[in-house]
C-alpha cells in the first residue's frame, strides 16, 4: 500500500462546478507535491509545498487553488477548469524540498472536466 | 531546451525478449540524480532506481540494469527476459536545482509505453 493516498480515484466534474482533491501522506515527509499529467506530455510540476509554505508555482493557472494545513495533507481545490485541464493529477512528497533522494507518489487523481 | 529526452514513445516486445529504454539528460549541475520510475495501469510512479552524477558503476536487480554512461549524458535501462508484468509506462527522471530556491525539483521526460506480450 502507497505511504500517499489521493482521493478520489476518479472525478467528473462540469466547467461551473467546484471541486477539491486531496493528498494524504503518512511518511513523515515535510514536502509535498502537485503534478499534472496530460497525455502525450513530460508531468508537469505544479506546485510545491516545503513545510507547509509554498516555495513554488509553475505559472499554474488561478482557477488551480492549493492548501497545505499541515505536513500530512495537501489539496488542491478547482472551479472553472476547463475541457483541457483534464489530466491524470499525482501528489508525491519528499523527506526535505530536494529531489535526491526521489519522491513518493499517490495513485493518482483521474480528472474529466466536460 | 528538453532536460530529459526518451526518444522511444513506445516499445512492443514479446515475452523473454530483452529491451532497453533509453534516457538522455542535460543539465549543468556537477552534482545531480538520475531516476528511473514505473507506472503501472493503476496510475501511481513506482521508484526503480536512483543515481548520483559520481557513480557510474552500473546496476543491476534482478531482470534489471542501468547503465550510466556521463561522457554522454545517458541513463539508460535494460530489462531482461521480459515479462508481461513489466508491461507499464517507464520514466527517466533528473533531480535538479530549482532557480531562485535552495530546492531541488524532479524533472521527466515523457516516459516509454513498454507493451510486452505472451
Amino acid at each position: 500500500e502507497t505511504g500517499v493516498t489521493q482521493t478520489p480515484r476518479h472525478l467528473v466534474m462540469g466547467m461551473t462546478n467546484k471541486k477539491s482533491l486531496k493528498c494524504e501522506q503518512h511518511l513523515g515527509h515535510n514536502a509535498m507535491y502537485w503534478y499534472k499529467q496530460s497525455a502525450k506530455k513530460p508531468l508537469e510540476l505544479m506546485f510545491v509545498y516545503s513545510l507547509e509554505e509554498r516555495v513554488e508555482n509553475n505559472s499554474v493557472p488561478s482557477r488551480f487553488s492549493p492548501e497545505c494545513p499541515n505536513s500530512s495533507h495537501l489539496f488542491l481545490h478547482l472551479h472553472t477548469l476547463q475541457p483541457e485541464d483534464s489530466a491524470l493529477y499525482l501528489c508525491a512528497s519528499s523527506q526535505a524540498h530536494r529531489a535526491d533522494y526521489g519522491y513518493t507518489f499517490g495513485s493518482g487523481t483521474r480528472l474529466t472536466v466536460v | 531546451a528538453q532536460k530529459v529526452t526518451q526518444a522511444q514513445t513506445e516499445i512492443s516486445v514479446v515475452e523473454k525478449e530483452d529491451v532497453t529504454l533509453d534516457c538522455v539528460y542535460e543539465t549543468r549541475d556537477t552534482t545531480y540524480y538520475l531516476f528511473w520510475y514505473k507506472q503501472p495501469p493503476s496510475g501511481e510512479l513506482v521508484f526503480l532506481i536512483r543515481r548520483n552524477s559520481f557513480d557510474e558503476q552500473n546496476e543491476i536487480s534482478g531482470r534489471y540494469s542501468w547503465n550510466f554512461q556521463k561522457s554522454t549524458s545517458s541513463f539508460n535501462f535494460t530489462i531482461t527476459a521480459s515479462q508481461v508484468v513489466d508491461s507499464a509506462v517507464y520514466f527517466c527522471a533528473l533531480s535538479e536545482r530549482v532557480t531562485g530556491q535552495a530546492g531541488t525539483a524532479l524533472i521527466f521526460g515523457k516516459g516509454t509505453t513498454l507493451s510486452v506480450s505472451s
